[in-house]
């Protein structure tokens, strides 16, 4: 079975300034990668996913997403936050092919500061 | 476009008493999925339905819960009888893929159970 690890539960950052929230995964198959994104009292919104192809996943709102298999990560990133960027994002995990349940990191508490 | 509707947003009951969630998906998703989201235990998925069929419902807790879909634009998911340990947010969420991806989710609806 798979998992995934999110080591920071809260993230605080300057507004402007880069930010990376990572994420580990442990899987002895084949996974598919993905990005949520939950802003208060809402569901969930799917940032970016990686299927296969090109390791460099770019997403929406600027974000995008790196996946070393080396090093079983996939890191989130941003150059430049916003206030509005204020949300706790999830990483996610399956492995691939044909029907496979989706398992959820714990979540990482974005703070943009003014 | 209308996203995934729930309802109702809040529920506040008694314990020992049925309650019964509601979830419309996006038009056109044929896979609909239901969450169960806590502090202790992050997001679980309890049900997953593709083509208004139960696909993997390993993770409903008990024969208390209980998911039924009879068409593709409707779901329920009811609980009886409710206990306190069932407080938690719920969600509904609806993709265009069979593989176990959630893609849209619901805003959720905030379960009390006294």
């Amino acid at each position: 079975a798979q998992s995934v690890t999110q080591l920071d539960s809260q993230v605080p950052v300057f507004e402007e300034a880069p930010v990376e929230l990572r994420c580990n995964y442990s899987s002895s198959v084949s996974v598919y990668l993905f990005w949520y994104v939950q802003y208060p009292n809402q569901g969930l919104q799917l940032l970016l996913k990686y299927l296969s192809g090109s390791t460099l996943v770019k997403g929406i709102n600027g974000f995008e997403a790196e996946f070393n298999k080396s090093q079983t990560s996939f890191h989130l990133r941003k150059p430049s936050v916003h206030i509005s960027d204020t949300a706790e994002y999830f990483c996610a995990v399956s492995e691939s092919g044909g029907y496979q349940k989706v398992t959820f990191g714990t979540g990482t508490k974005l703070q943009v500061i003014p | 476009d209308a996203g995934v509707i729930q309802s109702p947003r809040h529920e506040v009951t008694e314990m020992g008493q049925e309650v019964t969630l509601r979830c419309k998906p996006i038009s056109g998703h044929n896979s609909l999925f239901w969450y169960r989201q806590t502090m202790m235990r992050g997001l679980e998925l309890l049900i997953y339905f593709n083509n208004n069929v139960p696909i993997d419902d390993s993770g409903m807790p008990e024969d208390r819960f209980s998911a039924k879909m009879p068409n593709a634009s409707f779901s329920t998911l009811k609980i009886q009888p409710s206990e306190p340990r069932d407080s938690a947010v719920y969600f509904c969420a609806s993709s265009t893929q069979g593989v176990g991806q959630p893609q849209h989710f619901g805003d959720g609806t905030r379960l009390s159970i006294l």
